[in-house]
């Protein structure tokens, strides 16, 4: 079964930089049948894509939080992680690393698997 | 991108239907069958509940149905229980190799 696990931490400084990892258990990061991905939900919010990347690093982000981010991997580990600089308070969320699938054609399809998410506020 | 569209809420009787609609344009749901649909309890990370616009996952309930018409696909659910009170989110293939997210739904069983 696959799983995925959210870590970093919970607390934030405004103008410090969130860095949060994943850790995948149950399937090896290098695979072309997928792409690892970060998702944020503020509080009482809906859902926002922030972006994701392929095992040998090639990246797709969110064009609002592009200038500020950064998604890396380490198939050593079999982790993936995030960097957002320069966080505010409208960072505040809960931050999701998420397995999605695709196809045959590279064409991104479904979102199959899901970690707890962790809640990272941005204050002082 | 913009995001999709959904109406914030939707409610039903324990047994009745209800279908949630995800509105987007030519260029997202309506160019790709690609929306996925996805239930959210509070507290908890969203599951996958259906796929490729009419696909379901092995252990989601038949009560649950999507469609597509056009720029706007469509979630229903049968048979109403209280264990389907959620926020349900609409996801779509938007190209440019990325997805595009709908607000979601808080679905109220009554």
């Amino acid at each position: 079964q696959v799983q995925l696990q959210e870590s970093g931490p919970g607390l934030v400084k405004p103008s410090e930089t969130l860095s949060l990892t994943c850790s995948v258990s149950g399937n090896s990061v290098i695979t072309d049948n997928y792409y690892w991905s970060w998702i944020r939900q503020p509080p009482g919010k809906g859902l926002e894509w922030i972006g994701y990347i392929s095992y040998s690093g090639s990246t797709n982000y969110n064009p609002s939080l592009r200038s500020r981010l950064t998604i890396s991997v380490d198939t050593s580990k079999n982790q993936f992680s995030l960097r957002l600089r320069s966080v505010t308070a409208a960072d505040t969320a809960v931050y999701y690393c998420a397995r999605v699938d695709i196809t045959i054609f590279g064409v991104l399809n479904l979102i199959d698997f899901w970690g707890q998410g962790t809640l990272v506020t941005v204050s002082s | 991108q913009s995001a999709l569209t959904q109406p914030p809420s939707a409610s039903g009787s324990p047994g009745q239907s209800v279908t949630i609609s995800c509105t987007g344009t030519s260029n997202d749901v309506g160019g790709y069958n690609y929306v996925s649909w996805y239930q959210q309890h509070p507290g908890k990370a969203p599951k996958l509940m259906i796929y490729e616009v009419t696909k379901r996952p092995s252990g989601v309930p038949d009560r649950f149905s999507g469609s597509k018409s056009g720029n706007t696909a469509s979630l229903t659910v049968s048979g109403l229980q209280t264990e389907d009170e959620a926020d349900y989110y609409c996801i779509s293939y938007v190209g440019t190799n990325n997805l595009v997210f709908g607000g979601g739904t808080k679905l109220t069983v009554l």
